[in-house]
């Protein structure tokens, strides 16, 4: 079953902070994170497995709430390199491997 | 070297003819994917394998076959094509859960 992403679309001034949700109706394994660019792949940028941990690279971290199960990406002051479509996917606990991806966010960062 | 590498990266072609995508990965993973995305960028797994086994096959017509020759590899065939096979076809590959690692993708136009 897909996630629900929100917001849809963003937009932010350089340095400005940004937050994008990530819900299941599921028991999850674990909350992939992908960001891809316009006419690019795909590119993971993190995963939360089962056990509500929170992780991050940079100014780029995420949460994941098992209880309700939820996952949140947070981006602190904001680059224009951060710009493009993030996604998040899911793997329900007890599924062979399936990551299923939201609908994505489109982050839009000016200058 | 690319990790994951996916040829043609444009088809574009007539309606009713057969077409292949070929993928290939380099980074010894055991689990290869096809992944479809769509004019509105909504990711959908269509296929996966995992040393050469299908391990998940999703709703897609009889028109689209897999074959994974070797764990190094995973093609996909498409016959009788139609205008709504348009879009962008992703292949992707991981070592069991981890995260999945995209090729460039091959953008398909069917006329």
């Amino acid at each position: 079953q897909q996630p629900v992403q929100s917001p849809q679309a963003v937009i932010l001034r350089e340095g400005e902070d940004a937050v994008i949700n990530c819900s299941s109706s599921k028991a999850l394994y674990s909350v992939h994170w992908y960001r891809q660019k316009h006419g690019e792949a795909p590119v993971f940028l993190m995963i939360l497995l089962k056990g509500g941990e929170q992780k991050g690279h940079d100014k780029i971290s995420a949460s994941f709430n098992e209880k309700k199960q939820q996952s949140s990406l947070y981006l602190t002051a904001s680059q224009l390199s951060y710009s493009g479509t993030y996604f998040c996917g899911t793997e329900i606990a007890g599924s062979a491997r399936q990551l299923t991806f939201g609908s994505g966010t489109q982050l839009t960062v000016l200058p | 070297d690319t990790a994951v590498s996916q040829t043609p990266k444009y088809l574009v072609t007539q309606m009713g003819n057969d077409k292949s995508i070929k993928c290939e990965q380099n980074l010894g993973h055991d689990t290869m994917y096809w992944y479809k995305q769509d004019s509105k960028k909504f990711l959908k797994i269509m296929f996966s394998y995992n040393n050469k086994e299908l391990i998940i096959n999703e709703t897609v017509p009889n028109r689209f076959s897999p074959k994974s020759p070797d764990k190094a590899h995973l093609n996909l065939h498409i016959n009788s094509l139609e205008l709504g096979d348009s879009a962008v076809y992703f292949c992707a590959s991981s070592q069991e859960r981890r995260p999945r690692v995209f090729g460039a993708g091959t953008r398909l136009s069917v006329l």
